[in-house]
């Protein structure tokens, strides 16, 4: 069965940092890409960032690109999100998501569960 | 950046009605383009992938349509478990989601 757990949020000041982590399990992690999406309290979904499943490949929402940092540790079975100089419209459920192997890249077929993240003072 | 307008945003049907959502993109996506479901407090769920490829396990009461920049999903017989938000996603450029629509119960 596979399984996408994330870890990692919580409540962070503004231009504080934070780093969520998922494991994967029940797949070959090292075979398949991964995104992170988000979901801002009551709001809709957005696509945050993608990692190819050797890392070669990445791509970042305009909203977040120079203050986050997506990699993953193939070793592992681990993805993460490295996020710096966070704001307020950071606050949102973060998902770990796995991408489609046969459907266009960003197409997501298993979620995680998500971790919350607050950013607050 | 490519925008996805859906409509409508809010839905009341009954069970066993016939369902369409349609999602319309500020410009040509030729079929990349996904369904989701989401169900409150939970992770969203493929239905459609491709514009109109069924993913696995999915009900065949679902159903998706469309290229260029109009897609359709219909639900053909709305079911209990069925009352959700979906969503749609292009994936032709710099991924987004249309905004969403909430199906309830009439």
């Amino acid at each position: 069965e596979v399984q996408l757990v994330e870890s990692g949020g919580g409540l962070v000041q503004p231009g504080g940092s934070l780093r969520l982590s998922c494991a994967a399990s029940g797949f070959t992690f090292s075979s398949y890409s991964m995104n992170w999406v988000r979901q801002a309290p009551g709001k809709g979904l957005e696509w945050v960032s993608y990692i190819s499943s050797s890392s070669s490949t990445i791509y970042y929402a305009d909203s977040v690109k120079g203050r986050f940092t997506i990699s993953r540790d193939n070793a592992k079975n681990s993805l993460y999100l490295q996020m710096n100089s966070l704001r307020a419209e950071d606050t949102a459920v973060y998902y770990c998501a796995r991408d489609h192997r046969i459907a266009a890249a960003g197409t997501v077929d298993y979620w995680g569960q998500g971790t919350l993240v607050t950013v607050s003072s | 950046d490519i925008q996805l307008t859906q409509s409508p945003s809010f839905l009341s049907a009954s069970v066993g009605d016939r369902v369409t959502i349609t999602c319309r993109a500020s410009q040509g996506i030729s079929s990349y383009l996904a369904w989701y479901q989401q169900k409150p407090g939970k992770a969203p769920k493929l239905l459609i992938y491709a514009a109109s490829t069924l993913q696995s396990g999915v009900p065949s009461r679902f159903s998706g349509s469309g290229s260029g920049t109009e897609f359709t999903l219909t639900i053909s017989s709305l079911q209990p478990e069925d009352f959700a938000t979906y969503y749609c996603q292009q994936l032709n450029r710099r991924w987004t989601f249309g905004q969403g629509t909430k199906v309830e119960i009439k």
